[in-house]
């Protein structure tokens, strides 16, 4: 079974803080993910990689940076948290293939930026 | 306009019910495209793969129609355990970044 983990499930930080989220995954996959998640919103694509040391901006990439030095890690980084990053945040991973790929998740972190 | 979009609902059902969700896309050359289910403070998890001749898994029937930019799941003889959210999920480019509707939320009630 493909495992994704996040190294952790609920965070809580202050604003202006560094904050680092990490995500594992166990399958070689080529591909990683990170979104974020909010009512009425949906999974909004922050940014990805799809390959060690390659990263691509998603739809808001604003206030965030990623690290991929490993193909099994990707760390989504949030240089000074602000109260408006308060979310879930979800990392996922696949292959790169033809045809349809499934991602697969990570459980979750639910971060809250005081 | 948003590139996936569909009707948040909530659709409230009775068990034994037929449910069906829709959800369009705004981008005409996207490639592949699924269904996911998310239950509540979980993660999305793959329901099914839509191609484009359609396809059924058990009680649950996934259509796509090109021309139309429109995708639909079919849920028959809806299940208590079926209460989640339904994202749809279109990939623009073969295997990188994943577009995700907001999703609709499904009760099924006794």
């Amino acid at each position: 079974d493909v495992k994704v983990t996040q190294s952790s499930r609920y965070l809580v930080k202050r604003t202006g803080e560094k904050v680092f989220l990490e995500c594992v995954q166990d399958m070689d996959h080529e591909n990683m993910f990170w979104y974020r998640q909010d009512p009425g919103l949906g999974l909004r694509l922050i940014y990805f990689s799809y390959d060690v040391k390659m990263k691509e901006k998603g739809d808001i990439p604003e206030g965030y940076s990623v690290s991929r030095e490993k193909k099994e890690r990707f760390s989504l980084i949030l240089e000074s948290a602000s109260t408006n990053q308060t979310s879930m945040y979800l990392c996922a991973s696949s292959f790169t293939a033809g045809g349809n790929v499934e991602q697969f998740f990570g459980p979750g972190t639910r971060l809250t930026v005081l | 306009r948003k590139e996936v979009e569909q009707d948040p609902g909530p659709f409230n059902v009775p068990e034994g019910a037929t449910v069906a969700f829709n959800c369009t896309y705004s981008n005409s050359a996207s490639q592949s495209f699924f269904w996911y289910r998310q239950d509540c403070r979980k993660e999305p998890k793959l329901l099914m793969s839509v191609y484009s001749s359609g396809n059924e898994d058990g009680r649950f029937t996934a259509q796509l129609n090109r021309a139309s930019q429109y995708i639909s799941l079919l849920i028959r003889d809806s299940k208590l355990s079926d209460s989640a959210t339904y994202l749809c999920v279109v990939n623009p480019h073969y295997g990188q970044n994943f577009v995700f509707g907001p999703g609709t939320r499904l009760s099924v009630l006794p």
